[in-house]
């Protein structure tokens, strides 16, 4: 079975321009997160998503990020303009639900460098 | 509120020794506690876990014990090797808030040497 699948794997940018990252769950999965890894620290939450709706944003930076899950399958996260202060490694995940017992599974994910 | 600390790395050891990474954490009530492994270039996987006090979860000979009187959730393995270089984050999911939301330490990256 195929896991969670992100591209691109590897994205350097000047700062302003905008910037995008998909993540394809895995089959079946209703649940889709969207993690962000700053260097040397563990991953935390941005979004959250139970088929295409948003039901944890509180930690996104609303500004200048945005993110859709438009049929309920894969998802796109998206940063206009982007800042130095964005680089890290943008991880998705996904779970069969979101029940506390539901494993979440990891996508190998997006490392972002804005120069 | 809810949070995980880890011991700082980087951990260096020689391949068959015994290995220790230090995880506390501070949540209310009952988190279900978890240790996640990313070896490089891969995503993040679940190593072991454990849901209620003095749980031990197991896993690829690793090991953690869900102490509440010391909240903590210590990582153990008695011989380690050289596939085992990666790094390592303890993670809690509260009680409260209805879902599966992860919260992750610092993590604590292990370099076994040969």
């Amino acid at each position: 079975e195929a896991g969670v699948v992100q591209s691109p794997r590897y994205k350097i940018i000047e700062k302003k321009q905008p910037v995008a990252f998909w993540c394809n769950p895995i089959s079946g999965h209703n649940t889709l997160y969207w993690y962000r890894q700053n260097l040397g620290q563990g991953p935390e939450l941005l979004i959250r998503y139970e088929n295409e709706e948003a039901v944890d944003d509180s930690q996104l930076p609303k500004d200048r990020f945005s993110a859709e899950r438009l049929k309920g399958v894969d998802s796109t996260l998206k940063i206009q303009p982007a800042e130095l202060g964005d680089s890290a490694v943008y991880l998705c995940a996904s779970s069969l639900g979101s029940g506390a017992y539901n494993e979440q599974f990891f996508g190998p994910g997006t490392r972002l460098t804005v120069l | 509120g809810n949070s995980v600390t880890q011991m700082e790395g980087p951990v260096t050891l020689s391949e068959e020794a015994f290995l220790t990474i230090n995880c506390t954490y501070t949540a209310t009530g009952y988190p279900s506690l978890f240790w996640y492994v990313q070896y490089p270039g891969e995503g993040l996987q679940l190593l072991l876990k454990a849901t209620k006090a003095d749980d031990k979860g197991s896993n690829k000979g690793f090991e953690a014990t869900y102490r509440k009187e010391t909240t903590s959730f210590h990582l153990e393995k008695g011989s380690v090797q050289v596939s085992d270089s990666a790094v390592y984050f303890c993670a809690l999911i509260p009680t409260s808030g209805g879902y599966n939301k992860l919260i992750f330490g610092a993590g604590t990256r292990l370099a076994v040497h040969p």
